[in-house]
């Protein structure tokens, strides 16, 4: 199984709503991703957890939170959303964080902040 | 730092003729190197990779990329392009340093991308 889950497919929210994207992985893999992506864009990093611990934050607004609460979930805690965080959020997972593995995309979940 | 350049935006091939995406990178050390596909609203599917060895890289699909030290390149081909290769293109770099501690190897950096359009 190389799957990588993500829920929900579509979200829309709301400035100053609350809300959370999940991710799901049960290969075993060690090291988890969160990207943003624009239309037409390649994607940009926004965090990397190694081992379940946050190795590596791309800057990103603290209006993104994100959550690691065992090796196979990621969640993306998102509040006070700006119009122009609407994206495509993939997730992705690797063997490890190191090295040659090649990272498994989720197919994303579309995020439209209105 | 590490970077990949994909020159062409846009790439329009027959269907049933040989197709290239092109791709040349800027790495310190060592390159890994991977191409992956996108088809709309999905996320990205892994094609293939170079670590080291044979320069030839087989994949998914058909598929297969060819690693050129002396150019910096690593142009993903296709002998016979079907109508359902057309998607979106991303070559990707990681530099290989089992020396060092430096998270930044984790980051894997990506191309701008390839739109492939295969014409029936």
């Amino acid at each position: 199984d190389t799957e990588v889950t993500q829920t929900p497919k579509h979200l829309v929210m709301g400035m100053t709503n609350k809300k959370s994207l999940k991710c799901e992985q049960h290969m075993g893999h060690r090291a988890m991703y969160w990207y943003k992506q624009k239309a037409k864009k390649p994607p940009e990093l926004m965090f990397v957890y190694s081992y379940e611990k946050l190795s590596i934050n791309e800057s990103v607004p603290s209006r993104f939170s994100p959550e690691c609460p065992n090796s196979s979930l990621l969640n993306l805690h998102l509040h006070a959303l700006q119009p122009e965080d609407s994206a495509l959020y993939l997730c992705a997972s690797s063997q490890d964080p190191q090295g040659s593995y090649e990272q498994y995309f989720g197919p994303g979940t579309r995020l439209t902040v209105t | 730092a590490q970077s990949v350049a994909q020159p062409e935006d846009q790439v329009n091939v027959a269907e049933g003729n040989p197709l290239t995406v092109k791709c040349t990178y800027s790495v310190s050390g060592n390159p890994y190197l991977f191409w992956y596909v996108q088809y709309p609203n999905r996320g990205l599917q892994f094609l293939l990779k170079y670590i080291t060895g044979d320069n030839l890289v087989k994949g998914s699909y058909g598929f297969e990329a060819e690693f050129n030290k002396s150019q910096t390149s690593f142009h993903l081909k296709k002998p016979s392009a079907l109508v359902s290769d057309s998607a979106l293109y991303f070559c990707a770099v990681r530099v290989h340093d089992v020396l060092s501690m430096d998270f930044g190897n984790e980051k894997l950096t990506f191309g701008t991308g390839t739109r492939l359009t295969i014409i029936p």
